[in-house]
């Protein structure tokens, strides 16, 4: 199966670490998204990428969050100094130019002690 | 993004059919119909879309309103794996970027 991929799917820190997830989108998609989920909510937009260029940033992602995808394949998302509040499942999906059907990744679920 | 308003839960039977409402009143003459849906511990997947006519698919067929401020997810046949969060959402044609506007979609509870 070459679906989207995501590491690690479980993650459990204390408040104040730095935590980084990555991404493995389907191959040949250009378009790569970041999604944020807590309990109960549908998914929220956090951040899109085509290609290596970041092109839209939602005001959920704070400074503390960086997302990174520098040879346009993969993509890292960074947490530093986590807090309770950051405590959700991060989503990853892709998909290619203007394709109508993002393809999701099974989530990391982070856990802030 | 226009908004969606879908039940926060429906029950079924297996192999009973399933309509699931979606109302959206406010939609605009560019804004596809689209329905993902999350199995527990999963991500999203990709069920169905559609503009203005009905749409089918192996996984499902999606009834637009003739004026378009409803639709209906039918599953034929419910099984125990359709049981997931439906979400209904509206995207805009051709704008360029893409992101999806989730909302607290409907919760399908299937019975045996």
């Amino acid at each position: 199966d070459t679906g989207v991929s995501q590491d690690p799917r479980h993650k459990i820190t204390k408040r104040g670490q730095n935590v980084t997830f990555r991404c493995d989108p389907i191959s040949e998609h250009n378009r790569l998204y970041w999604y944020r989920q807590t309990l109960g909510q549908g998914p929220e937009f956090l951040t899109y990428f085509q290609n290596e260029a970041q092109l839209e940033k939602s005001r959920l992602l704070s400074d503390r969050f960086s997302a990174e995808r520098p040879k346009g394949s993969f993509s890292t998302l960074e947490i530093q100094r986590t807090e309770q509040g950051d405590s959700a499942m991060y989503l990853c999906a892709s998909s290619f130019d203007r394709q109508e059907t993002q393809y999701f990744g099974p989530g990391t679920r982070l856990l802030v002690l | 993004d226009a908004k969606t308003t879908q039940p926060n839960s429906m029950e079924s039977n297996e192999e009973e059919p399933v309509h699931l409402p979606c109302n959206h009143s406010t939609i605009s003459g560019t804004d596809y119909i689209h329905w993902y849906r999350q199995l527990p511990s999963q991500g999203p997947e990709y069920v169905i879309h559609g503009l203005t006519s009905n749409v089918n698919n192996r996984m499902a067929s999606l009834a637009i309103a003739e004026d378009r401020k409803s639709s209906t997810l039918i599953l034929h046949r419910a099984t125990l794996r359709d049981a997931a969060v439906y979400y209904c959402i509206l995207r805009e044609l051709n704008t360029g970027f893409q992101k999806l506007v989730f909302g607290t979609g409907t919760r399908l509870l299937v019975s045996p």
